[in-house]
Order: C-alpha cells, then sequence, then structure tokens
C-alpha cells in the first residue's frame, strides 16, 4: 500500500492568514493526488485533484502543487468557513489512501 | 446533481455482519465510475474500504478483503456492503462515494452524508 504522510498534524491560525499543509506519498505518485475539505459531522469534499487542478465552484484562493513524493495544500488568505480537517488522497493506485488529516483551528 | 443515501441498521452486535446500502440519485450507477465504500473510526483519518463497477467488477482493500463484500442492484440504481466477523474496531462512520474515473477525474466527487455504524452488544 501507498502511505500518505500529512504534516502538521493539526495548526492554529488566524483569518486572513497564508497556510500551507504538506502530504508525503511514500513512492512516487506522479500528480494523482487530491485534497478533501472536512468539517465536523459533514462527508469530505474534493478542493483540488491531479494535484493542482481546483475543483469546480471551490475558492481560488485554494492551491494545490507538488508531484512525485512531495504535495503542497495552499490557502492564501484564510477565512472563517475554512477552519476544518484537509485530507490528502492518492490515486495512483488501489487501494486508495489517504493521509492523517490535518486540523486547521482558530487562533 | 448527484445525490448518495446511506441506509442500514446503526448497531452491529460483534461477530456479526454489517449490512449497508448506497442509493444513488441524479445519475446512473451504469455511468462509468466506480462506487465506494469509506469508513473514519471515531477521531481518525479515512479509510477506503472498497469500490465496485456496474459490471459487477470489484476491487477490495487487503486489510479488508476476506471479509468484505461489495455488490451493486443496477434495477434499484444502488450498490451494497457487507463486512462480516464486526468487531469495536469495525465502528465507524461509513460513507458511499462515487469516484469518478475519465479524463482528468480520479477522485471522490461524491459523498453520502455518512452513517454512524456502532459495533456493541
Amino acid at each position: 500500500d501507498i502511505q500518505m504522510t500529512q504534516s502538521p498534524s493539526s495548526l492554529s491560525a488566524s483569518v486572513g492568514d497564508r497556510v500551507t499543509i504538506s502530504c508525503r506519498a511514500n513512492q512516487s505518485i506522479s500528480t494523482y493526488l487530491n485534497w478533501y475539505q472536512q468539517k465536523p459531522g459533514k462527508a469530505p469534499k474534493v478542493l483540488i485533484y491531479a494535484a493542482s487542478s481546483l475543483q469546480s465552484g471551490v475558492p481560488s484562493r485554494f492551491s494545490g502543487g507538488g508531484s512525485g513524493t512531495d504535495f503542497t495544500l495552499s490557502i492564501s488568505s484564510l477565512q472563517f468557513e475554512d477552519f476544518a480537517t484537509y485530507h490528502c488522497q492518492q490515486s495512483y493506485t488501489t487501494p486508495w489512501t489517504f493521509g492523517q488529516g490535518t486540523n486547521v483551528e482558530i487562533k | 446533481q448527484v445525490q448518495l443515501q446511506e441506509s442500514g441498521p446503526g448497531l452491529v452486535k460483534p461477530s456479526g455482519t454489517l449490512s449497508l446500502t448506497c442509493a444513488v440519485s441524479g445519475g446512473s450507477i451504469s455511468s462509468s465510475n466506480w462506487w465506494s465504500w469509506v469508513r473514519q473510526s471515531p477521531g481518525k483519518g479515512l479509510e477506503w474500504i472498497g469500490e465496485i463497477y456496474h459490471s459487477g467488477s470489484a476491487n477490495y482493500n487487503p486489510s479488508l478483503k476476506s471479509r468484505v463484500t461489495i455488490s451493486v442492484d443496477k434495477s434499484k440504481n444502488q450498490f451494497s456492503l457487507k463486512l462480516t466477523s464486526v468487531t469495536a474496531a469495525d465502528t465507524a462512520v461509513y460513507y458511499c462515494a462515487r469516484y469518478c474515473s475519465g479524463g482528468t477525474c480520479y477522485s471522490f466527487d461524491y459523498w453520502g452524508q455518512g452513517t454512524l455504524v456502532t459495533v456493541s452488544s
């Protein structure tokens, strides 16, 4: 199985801050990497697919980058509604695997 | 707009079988997508259980493969999950989701709301 490791596991930030979350795969997955946002009691929602493509309807303050084994999700100016847990997921090969999640909290 | 809705018992006894169904609306289960089950244990990350195509072809997570069966009912536009010999470790929120596959789309783009299944006597 491909292992996905996110860092940090949690972070505290203020509205307006720029936030970056990292995701590392234990083998190369090209750009087969997706990012999801999950709010408490809700299902995950895809934000970024294929490492850097913005899902339709997702605000442009979200961006993704990277290839191979190292990837990032950035939020350019954190908004109140962005406080949530973010998950990365590899779509290179089954079993599809997720990172452990990064909880973005209000500072 | 595709919508998915999970249904099934919220409480299962240890050593029993967990059975859930996902009803798909707003789209056909016979489209060129895979249909998945994903679970999330309390306070934990997301774990992919398996997926099925409308042809009946299925893929499973090796960690659960010996206990999992996913099936599809095209006439009802739904798919189902059976997990046998459950223990407390199988207590989780279970989500059904569509895995889009085609072009540049390789992600879980539609999800059900999730259903909590507790394994307890």
